[in-house]
């Protein structure tokens, strides 16, 4: 079974501009969150979604926002980035989200903004 | 609001001895999950192991074990004959449905840097 993919592995922006991060779930499971990780804030929460609703949302401003496809894909969108984006952002899957279960995460996409 | 704390920024151990990694918690839940994940240079969130509130037996997963403490809110991870490849990023996790209708947002501690030497 394929694991939890990120595309791409690495980019570089500049300020202001607008940027898509991709992830493909391990197969089978709906549930896709995105995680901030910083040197000086560590790992944030940005969202969750299932079956292409959000069900959860962190204290990011309106300027991230993310989607679910049918097939589970999930993208999340910068826009107007800032120079405090920079960062490893990950991505993890379940099957249904439950608090016992096991996230599988990404190897991530490493976010320079210039 | 939950609240996770690793106050142990980093640890260093010598290949095949014992280190115990140190986790507190806040909660106003009763029936609640803990995590503990690895994050190795290749940047891959791994669960290392998972422990079930109510129940009162720590887990184990082979060299992995917790000593988890309900009362104290805390959930230390102890790593018995330590490994070159346990070398990475240590960092305990508790999921919280943040107001929302799921438990699909995890809360991480700020993580502890793991050293292993030969």
């Amino acid at each position: 079974k394929a694991g939890v993919t990120q595309t791409p592995r690495y980019l570089i922006k500049t300020r202001g501009q607008q940027v898509t991060l991709s992830c493909s779930p391990i197969s089978g499971h709906r549930s896709v969150s995105w995680y901030q990780q910083t040197p000086g804030q560590g790992l944030q929460f940005l969202f969750e979604y299932f079956s292409e609703t959000q069900r959860n949302k962190g204290n990011f401003p309106g300027r991230f926002s993310g989607r679910q496809f049918s097939n589970s894909r999930s993208e999340m969108n910068v826009s107007t980035l800032e120079l405090g984006d920079s960062a490893l952002y990950l991505c993890a899957s379940s099957f249904a989200g439950g608090r016992d279960e096991k996230l599988f995460f990404g190897s991530g996409t490493q976010l320079s903004v210039l | 609001a939950q609240t996770v704390t690793q106050s142990q920024p980093e640890m260093s151990v010598q290949e095949a001895e014992t280190v115990t990694l140190s986790c507190t918690y806040d909660t106003s839940e009763s029936n609640y999950y803990l995590f503990w994940y690895k994050q190795p240079p290749s940047r891959q969130m791994i669960l290392v192991i998972r422990q079930e509130a109510y129940k009162q037996q720590n887990a184990t997963e082979n060299r992995f074990s917790v000593n988890f403490q309900k009362a104290a809110k805390s959930f230390s991870l102890k790593i018995s004959d330590s490994q070159l490849g346990d070398t990475a990023m240590y960092f305990c996790a508790f999921p919280s449905n943040a107001g929302g209708t799921s438990y699909g947002k995890l809360t991480f501690g700020q993580g502890t840097i793991l050293t292993v030497h030969p």
